[in-house]
């Protein structure tokens, strides 16, 4: 079983619409969270990064962490055809401080 | 300010021999990790450089090995090439470690 478990999709959405990106996760000591979005042949892109339990939100995007269910969430408002992308999610603990865990990805594609 | 640079961005290799990609990671960053993402196995950790010491080291083969340099420019080779090694090696760069993480696009490698 994997550490961190992503559905990869597809998912395919109207443009508008709100998005749920969704990981799950079996190590407790994960402490830092972040999602990030690959397009295709560049590099991941950092979206939020948030610490411990809670919710954060930046324009569009907004970031829940439930350490208790092991499970965090993105959100983003208001889906762009620019929105299209891979989107992974990431978490590390305290003492491996260069190692980060990834989800497989989630691919979106948001219909105009 | 400029981002994370990895060259050369495409690699083509034949079995057994060796490669050596290179990353120059944000002005100021002294922590640089590399990852390798294929479509099956996703994004893996390979290792993580901070103040030209390993920090933190990924479960591959003692054929990966990396380094990095005063100036925290880091490299990474690989000897002794297998078909399985064909894959995005991606370069990230953080402050700390302890924050987020900014990658490169990539050296796509592949191995014939």
């Amino acid at each position: 079983q994997k550490e961190v478990e992503q559905d990869p999709g597809p998912l395919s959405v109207p443009e508008g619409a709100i998005v749920s990106l969704n990981c799950t996760y079996s190590n407790s000591a994960f402490q830092y969270f972040m999602w990030y979005r690959q397009y295709s042949r560049k590099g991941p892109e950092l979206l939020m990064y948030t610490y411990s339990s809670g919710n954060k939100e930046d324009g569009r995007f907004t970031a829940q962490v439930d350490k208790s269910s092991k499970y965090i969430s993105l959100f983003i408002r208001d889906s762009q055809p620019s929105d299209s992308a891979t989107y992974l999610c990431a978490m590390k603990n305290s003492s491996n401080t260069g190692k980060l865990i990834f989800g497989q990805g989630t691919t979106l594609q948001v219909k105009p | 300010k400029a981002g994370v640079t990895q060259t050369p961005r495409y690699l083509i290799k034949t079995r057994g021999q060796q490669v050596t990609l290179s990353c120059s990671p944000i002005s100021g960053h002294r922590s640089v990790s590399w990852y390798q993402q294929t479509p099956g196995q996703g994004l893996q950790f390979l290792f993580e450089y901070f103040s030209e010491t390993q920090r933190n080291k990924g479960n591959f083969p003692g054929r990966f090995s990396g380094r990095q340099f005063s100036n925290s420019r880091s490299e990474m080779n690989v000897s002794t090439l297998e078909l399985g090694d064909s894959a995005l090696y991606l370069c990230a760069s953080s402050s700390t470690g302890v924050d987020g993480y900014t990658f490169g696009s990539g050296t796509r490698l592949t191995v014939v």
